[in-house]
Formats: C-alpha cells, sequence, structure tokens
C-alpha cells in the first residue's frame, strides 16, 4: 500500500494557474475513474475538491478543475487567489478494497 | 447541519488499547460508508480504515490490520475504532469521514479529529 506521489510544493502569483501532480500505478489511479483530491488549510479537516477525476461538489468554484493521464491524475488551480494557499492531496481507490492518499503538496500564493 | 464530531482521545501507553467515538448528526447516517483517516501533525493523510452502511463489509490499512477494529452503531449514529496494541507510530489525530453519495471512496464530510498519543 504505497502513496501515491505528489510534489512537496507548489507555488503560482494570485490570477495564475497551478498545476498538481499525482502519480500512481495500474492498480489505482491507472485502473478506473475513483480518484479525488482534498485541501487542507491548516488546524482545519480536509475538503472534498474533486471526484470522479474532473467533478466538483458543489460550492467549489470551478476555478478547480481534475484530470487523468494513465497512472497520473492531476489538479489545476486556475486564477490563484490567496485563500487557495493550503495542502492538496490526490486519493485513489486500490485495488478496490482501500483508499490511498498521496504525500501532499503545499501550494503558497506568492 | 452535518455534523462527525469524535472523541475519546488520549495518551496511552505502547502495548495498550483504547476505543474511539465518532458522534453523526445531520444526515441519514445508515445510507453511508463511513471511514477513519489519521494524521501526524505537520504529515500527510493516512487512510486507516472503511466499514459499508450495514456493517457487513470493513477494509483496513496493512498497517493497522489486526490490531484495529472498525465498528458502527447505526441506531446510535456513531462509528467507532478500538485500536488494540498500540505502537508510537499510531500517534496522531484521528478523524471519522462521511463516504459520499456518488462512492464510498469519497470522503465528502470530515469531523474535526481526536487526537491520540502513544508514549510511555
Amino acid at each position: 500500500q504505497s502513496a501515491l506521489i505528489q510534489p512537496p510544493s507548489a507555488s503560482g502569483s494570485p490570477g495564475q494557474s497551478v498545476t498538481i501532480s499525482c502519480t500512481g500505478t495500474n492498480r489505482d489511479i491507472g485502473g478506473h475513474n475513483y480518484i479525488s483530491w482534498y485541501q487542507q488549510h491548516p488546524g482545519k479537516a480536509p475538503k472534498l475538491v474533486i471526484y470522479d477525476v474532473t467533478k466538483r461538489p458543489s460550492g467549489v468554484p470551478d476555478r478547480f478543475s481534475g484530470s487523468k493521464s494513465g497512472n497520473t491524475a492531476s489538479l489545476t488551480v486556475s486564477d490563484l487567489q490567496a485563500e487557495d494557499e493550503a495542502d492538496y492531496y490526490c486519493s485513489a481507490c486500490a485495488d478496490f478494497y482501500y483508499v490511498l492518499f498521496g504525500g501532499g503538496t503545499r501550494l503558497t500564493v506568492l | 447541519e452535518l455534523q462527525l464530531v469524535e472523541s475519546g482521545g488520549v495518551v496511552v501507553q505502547p502495548g495498550g488499547s483504547l476505543r474511539i467515538s465518532c458522534a453523526a448528526s445531520g444526515f441519514a447516517f445508515d445510507d453511508y460508508t463511513m471511514h477513519w483517516v489519521r494524521q501526524v501533525p505537520g504529515k500527510g493523510l493516512d487512510w486507516v480504515s472503511l466499514i459499508n452502511s450495514d456493517a457487513t463489509k470493513s477494509y483496513y490499512a496493512d498497517s493497522v490490520k489486526g490490531r484495529f477494529t472498525i465498528s458502527r452503531d447505526n441506531r446510535k449514529k456513531s462509528l467507532y475504532l478500538q485500536m488494540n496494541n498500540l505502537r508510537p507510530e499510531d500517534s496522531a489525530f484521528y478523524f471519522c469521514a462521511k463516504g459520499s453519495g456518488d462512492s464510498s471512496w469519497y470522503l465528502d464530510y470530515w469531523g474535526q479529529g481526536t487526537q491520540l498519543t502513544v508514549s510511555s
């Protein structure tokens, strides 16, 4: 049960776009579309921002988008805002009996 | 309003046992898969276990398999995690989370967590 691989950090200036990658295997990311992304601000519980690779829960701005190619999923945050500064975690169902998280990416808005 | 409130986190000695709880309100608890996820302060999320809506299926991370048991009481709208043979590396905040209606694999609401410290 190895964690999904994310870059430890990413950054961008307000108004710019940033993409965070998440690499797994064909047993998780590459094997289905049960892929999600979570945002976590310091001291807060995580919040679901993307599911089914590309879908946004109600209330999540359309500045957040997701995609997948092969064994790599990506989260793009467009038109960066100060409030987007947070940790972001990808997640995928693995072998259809457990959940994997990525190691997390700290997004800094410069 | 949907709420998940964890309780039971304390300091426990290595080798000890503890049961933590999660009280749910504001949604039809017995319709949803529930999860436990842990996080060492300053570190990443670590999935622990899930249980389906009628408690007929449960799955565990390899790191806790055989030591932790997830359970639920749908009449009490409560989720539990029985933790035995605790190790220092089990020290973390433990979050309960609700599985999404779209898929049990998505965690759409989270509690604020309860902190477990395993130390002598």
